[in-house]
């Protein structure tokens, strides 16, 4: 009930294409779903987040789409750039501060 | 600067050995938390705590221990109980309250020989 399924594990994509991610969850009291992004060597760092009471949330070529009653949200890149490789996490918490987080999407964005 | 430091970046130890892990906030955050990441695993909590002088288990804490004596410091000790402490290891802090993005730092990468 706690976990946080992510797909793919791996993505390649070409320059300018559209890369997805996506995420499911079973516990309905989750309310806060972030997605974090990593380059090599680095920590995690916020990309974008969504709360359960809207359906989609943009920001630059980054959208969250969110499906409350499929219990799945997305992460959509658009005009995917090289400089987009890098690994994604989705992740979901309800208020306790700990966070859930998905075991990653490698992503390459093929020149 | 604002942020989360780490030290060291890496960081190799002997079997048998128990090692510590620096973490320093300059965020005023309350909440800090310890993540361990293996390739394919993902993020997976150590130990977090949301307050000075208390701390919880996280989903993986065997073989680790922490303190939090000062709110800046949240440092991890990975003892030699640790069974494969290899990894990567993440310091991340943010506010209290619920849904707060949480800052990360660079990351230690221990490798035991």
């Amino acid at each position: 009930q706690q976990q946080v399924k992510q797909s793919p594990q791996s993505l390649i994509v070409q320059k300018g294409g559209i890369s997805i991610i996506n995420c499911a969850y079973e516990n309905t009291a989750f309310d806060y779903f972030p997605w974090y992004q990593q380059f090599p060597g680095k920590g995690p760092a916020l990309l974008i987040a969504i709360r359960p009471d809207v359906s989609e949330k943009k920001e630059g070529r980054f959208t969250i789409s969110f499906n409350k009653s499929a219990k799945q949200f997305s992460l959509h890149i658009m005009d995917s750039q090289p400089g987009d490789s890098a690994t994604y996490f989705c992740a979901a918490s309800m208020g306790d501060d700990k966070i859930i987080f998905g075991k990653g999407t490698r992503l390459h964005i093929l020149p | 600067d604002g942020g989360i430091t780490q030290s060291p970046k890496y960081l190799f130890r002997k079997e048998g050995q128990n090692v510590t892990l620096s973490c320093e906030q300059n965020l005023n955050h309350d909440a800090m938390y310890w993540y361990r990441q293996d390739p394919g695993q993902g993020l997976r909590l150590i130990y977090y705590s949301q307050i000075v002088n208390d701390f919880q288990k996280g989903d993986i804490a065997e073989g680790y221990s922490v303190s939090r004596e000062k709110k800046e410091s949240f440092p991890l000790t990975v003892t030699s109980a640790q069974k494969n402490p290899t990894a990567f290891y993440l310091c991340a802090s943010s506010k209290t309250g619920g849904n707060n993005e949480q800052f990360f730092g660079p990351g230690t990468r221990l490798t035991v020989l």
